[in-house]
């Protein structure tokens, strides 16, 4: 149990363009989800919390106007970058915690490889 | 604020030894989570250790966590090439919040 999925798996894109990651818990509900972003051999930042029905909340420095957050659902969150430049290219990864807390943690996606080429 | 700074940042080992890293934080906890990254992939979660618990087994996997000293441990015994991977700690809170994790490589 407690599974989220998350796709794509990797994506390139010409620069310039959106790019739509979807973060869905699969047999849970999830009112909130969070978005990290990883560099190479760099631990993950978190960039915003995703809450049901209302804004996200962003981390400082992370431009909520190109990182576009929507959770309009309990099972779906979705992240899309807008006007993707090389210096987006990252590894993002989604969050949500289980109720079963205590059993589950927090789980994660299996990550989004982006590269803007 | 991080909750969880993962200490070494890399371990090198051979198959059928031991590997232990180490966790610290910096604030009060509920409890603190093991995780583990396989190149390119999302994180799994490996354990979840009480603040009110001192040590805790799992299959190959013994935590331990002192509270006095805001530190756990995690030891994996008899390991495997399989168990190469990145381990990140994250004190409990609402939020995970993660170090740069200890990348563990398990040569056969």
């Amino acid at each position: 149990g407690a599974v989220v999925s998350q796709h794509p798996s990797r994506v390139i894109c010409k620069s310039g363009t959106s790019v739509k990651i979807e973060c869905r818990s699969l047999d849970f509900q999830a009112t909130t989800m969070f978005w990290y972003r990883q560099f190479p051999k760099q631990s993950l930042m978190l960039m915003a919390t995703s809450n049901e029905g209302s804004k996200a909340t962003y981390e400082q420095g992370v431009e909520k106007d190109k990182f576009l957050i929507n959770h309009a659902s309990l099972t779906l969150s979705t992240l899309t970058v807008t006007s993707a430049h090389p210096e987006d290219s990252s590894f993002y990864i989604c969050s949500a915690r289980a109720e079963q807390v205590d059993n589950y943690g927090y789980t994660f996606g299996s990550g989004t490889r982006l590269t803007v080429v | 604020s991080q909750q969880g700074e993962e200490d070494p940042q890399a371990l090198s080992i051979q198959e059928g030894e031991n590997a232990t890293m180490n966790c610290s934080y910096k604030t009060s906890i509920n409890n603190l989570q093991w995780y583990r990254q396989n190149s390119g992939r999302g994180l799994v979660h490996l354990i979840l250790i009480r603040s009110n618990e001192r040590e805790k087994h799992s299959g190959r996997l013994r935590v331990t966590l002192d509270t006095s000293k805001k530190s756990s441990s995690l030891l994996i015994t008899a390991s495997r090439a399989a168990d190469t991977a990145s381990y990140f700690c994250s004190g409990g809170s609402y939020i995970p919040t993660f170090g740069r994790g200890t990348s563990l490589i398990v040569h056969p």
